[in-house]
């Protein structure tokens, strides 16, 4: 399987905590995407990171890429209650619209 | 915009039927793109569209087929449900050309095979 995988499966954390995620993929890249799904719904896109670049911020969000390492890590700081979902990193290694997911990181953020 | 929409939104199929789900992109999207998730497999690519051409698809039988309209939206099938197609099915659109590839995802169709 190309599916990537994502460390750790769960995480509990308390609100105001930062939470970090982690996913390796197994092929070259053009580009790295994070979505999150909340309970059984559809997905969202978080950010994009794009093969040449090496860390990007969105409000709350910082997304890191290692290609060498072929891994990335999503760090959301500040975390609250709304943020408790599942984390996806997807992996577009060729053509734009296949993207092939990691395994994903069920969230919780404790009030 | 409105979103990216899917109808129905849960489904409950007998084993043997055929089901069709049908998904409206983004306007302005003219790229499809279909997802199975299931707990044991994840999230799992299907097949794209892109005016009205099928160019990729993802590992799945022939059992799993779809089309797009000169509108952009589409349909996917699924003839001869065995009960490991219960999953939820995601649509996904997205603006070709820009250099943006993050993918617009719809709710699903929650799909019940028994």
């Amino acid at each position: 399987s190309q599916q990537g995988e994502e460390d750790p499966q769960a995480l509990s954390i308390q609100e105001g905590e930062n939470a970090t995620m982690n996913c390796s993929y197994k092929t070259s890249i053009n580009n790295l995407q994070w979505y999150r799904q909340n309970s059984g719904r559809g997905l969202v896109h978080l950010i994009l990171i794009r093969s040449n670049e090496r860390e990007k911020h969105s409000g709350r969000l910082r997304v890191t890429l290692d290609t060498s390492k072929k891994s990335s890590s999503l760090l959301i700081t500040a975390s609250r209650a709304a943020d408790t979902a599942s984390y996806f990193c997807a992996q577009d290694g060729g053509s734009a619209r296949q993207l092939t997911f990691g395994s994903g990181t069920q969230l919780t953020v404790l009030p | 915009k409105a979103g990216v929409t899917q109808t129905p939104r849960y489904l409950i199929k007998t084993r043997g039927q055929q089901v069709t789900l049908s998904c409206s992109p983004i306007s302005g999207h003219r790229s499809v793109s279909w997802y199975q998730q299931t707990p044991g497999q994840g999230l799992q690519f299907l097949f794209e569209y892109f005016s009205e051409t099928q160019r990729n698809k993802g590992n799945f039988p022939g059992r799993f087929s779809g089309r797009q309209f000169s509108n952009s939206r589409s349909e996917m099938n699924v003839s001869t449900l065995e009960l490991g197609d219960s999953a939820l099915y995601l649509c996904a659109s997205s603006l070709v050309g820009t250099g943006l590839y993050e993918q617009y995802f719809g709710p699903g169709t929650r799909l019940t095979v028994t």
